[in-house]
């Protein structure tokens, strides 16, 4: 158990449909990543916020965004869903803003029909 | 960061070593070399990271060559739950701009360990 945790576990949604997937980081950590991981693209870094802000950016489309709130947790929101976006979604956590060590959740697996 | 090369795949039995190698051979000198691993499906797990020492965790040991340009995780005793992908990774631990904490994950090397 890494610490970090993520809900829902399991999204089945429509395509053109708006779903929010929520992530939790260990106690103490500032920093909050997400990757996704898919079939074809492998593990794709998405974005990381740390104490609030956003810190780097990965090949985030436009119709996701995300955000870090006081408490520190955080939330992805990804929105006109394709069938292409089916995927599992990490959210990570660490102490510092750098990347020594990430702790990832358990993921939320997403279905898109 | 510089880019890495690993097996795609290897096996092991159970109770041996598992050494898995990594090249990448266009490392600079401030760059750290990180393993993870992701056990099917389930997030991925930090194991380890070095720069130019060999470093040992209770998890695993890297081996880190002399010129930098390849490395070794070693699972010294390794047992069937240690089967997964295992990514080799190399960045700068401070890199700021666009991509502070950014792990870029390849392919990795499917390990199967066998009974």
């Amino acid at each position: 158990d890494s610490g970090v945790t993520q809900t829902p576990k399991h999204l089945i949604t429509a395509t053109g449909q708006r779903v929010t997937l929520r992530c939790s980081p260990r106690s103490g950590d500032l920093s909050v990543y997400w990757y996704q991981q898919s079939l074809d693209q492998g593990l794709q870094f998405l974005i990381q916020y740390y104490n609030g802000e956003e810190r780097a950016k990965g090949n985030i489309l436009e119709r996701f965004s995300a955000q870090q709130f006081p408490d520190l947790h955080s939330e992805l929101n990804l929105s006109s869903l394709e069938l292409g976006d089916s995927a599992l979604y990490f959210c990570a956590s660490s102490v510092a803003l750098t990347a020594y060590e990430q702790y990832f959740g358990p993921g939320t697996r997403l279905t898109v029909t | 960061d510089a880019k890495t090369t690993q097996p795609p795949s290897m096996d092991c039995a159970e109770g041996r070593a598992a050494n898995l190698p990594c090249n990448h051979s266009t490392i600079s000198g401030n760059e750290y070399v990180y393993w993870y691993r992701q056990i099917h499906s389930q997030g991925p797990q930090y194991i380890i990271h070095g720069l130019k020492n060999n470093e040992t965790n209770e998890m695993a040991s890297l081996i880190i060559t002399e010129d930098r340009k390849s490395s070794t995780l070693i699972l010294p005793h390794a047992t069937l739950r240690d089967t997964a992908v295992y990514y080799c990774i190399v960045r700068v631990p401070h890199a700021g701009g666009t991509s502070y904490g950014k792990l870029t994950f390849g392919q990795g090397t499917i390990l199967t360990v066998h009974p």
